[in-house]
């Protein structure tokens, strides 16, 4: 069974750039997430998809973050303008409809210089 | 407002002795705790977890222990091995079935051969 695909896996931009992150989660996974992990600390979530619903998106800074999940399977984080400060791991995790146990792609590293 | 703490960053031991990472959390709302191994440039991937209504867990080398009294869990890793090096984080689940995961900081563990 494939795991959760991320792409890029690096990024470097200069601020003020826009940045975008595709996350493909694991098929059959209904709830998809996306996290942000700064360096020395645990991932923060940052938004929850229940199929193309985003159930909780209380922790992302709508005024230049953006996401999507059109179709209830692959999902895009946009960054638009990207700031010094959103330097960090990007990452995306799912679920399916048992559990807790969330599987988490190998992240998105973003620079913004 | 940390909700789960992790308050060792890092943890040297030996091979072959007993490695013990501490986690801390406020609320006593949560009903399921996990423990993530983190290798660099690799997404966090899950390695055991434990319901609030029990009090230890057990897979092989590694036994998750908690005390609800206290609002604190251990993984203990016995014996450790040079493979286990890596960042460890505790999470815990927040009440409801919303599979929403708060982490901790992560504790760095080497084991030295």
């Amino acid at each position: 069974e494939a795991g959760v695909v991320q792409s890029p896996r690096y990024k470097i931009i200069e601020k003020k750039q826009p940045v975008a992150f595709w996350c493909n989660p694991i098929s059959g996974h209904n709830t998809l997430y996306w996290y942000l992990q700064n360096l020395g600390q645990g991932p923060e979530l940052l938004i929850r998809y229940e199929n193309e619903e985003a159930v909780d998106d209380s922790q992302l800074p709508k005024d230049r973050f953006s996401a999507e999940r059109l179709k209830g399977v692959d999902s895009t984080l946009k960054i638009q303008p990207a700031e010094l400060g959103d330097s960090a791991v990007y990452l995306c995790a799912s679920r399916g409809t048992s559990g807790t146990k969330q599987f988490f792609g190998p992240g998105t590293r973003l620079t913004v210089l | 407002d940390q909700q789960v703490k992790q308050n060792s960053p890092s943890l040297s031991v030996q091979e072959g002795r007993i490695s013990i990472l501490n986690c801390d959390y406020t609320n006593s709302m949560f009903d399921y705790f996990l423990w993530y191994k983190k290798y660099p440039a690799e997404g966090p991937t899950f390695l055991i977890s434990i319901s609030s209504i029990k009090d230890k867990n057990e897979d092989g080398r590694f036994t998750v222990f908690l005390n609800k009294s206290a609002k604190h869990l251990s993984l203990h890793i016995v014996p450790s091995q040079p493979g286990d090096s890596a960042v460890y984080f505790c999470a815990a689940s927040a009440p409801g079935n919303t599979g929403k995961l708060i982490f901790g900081q992560g504790t760095t563990l080497q084991v030295k051969p």
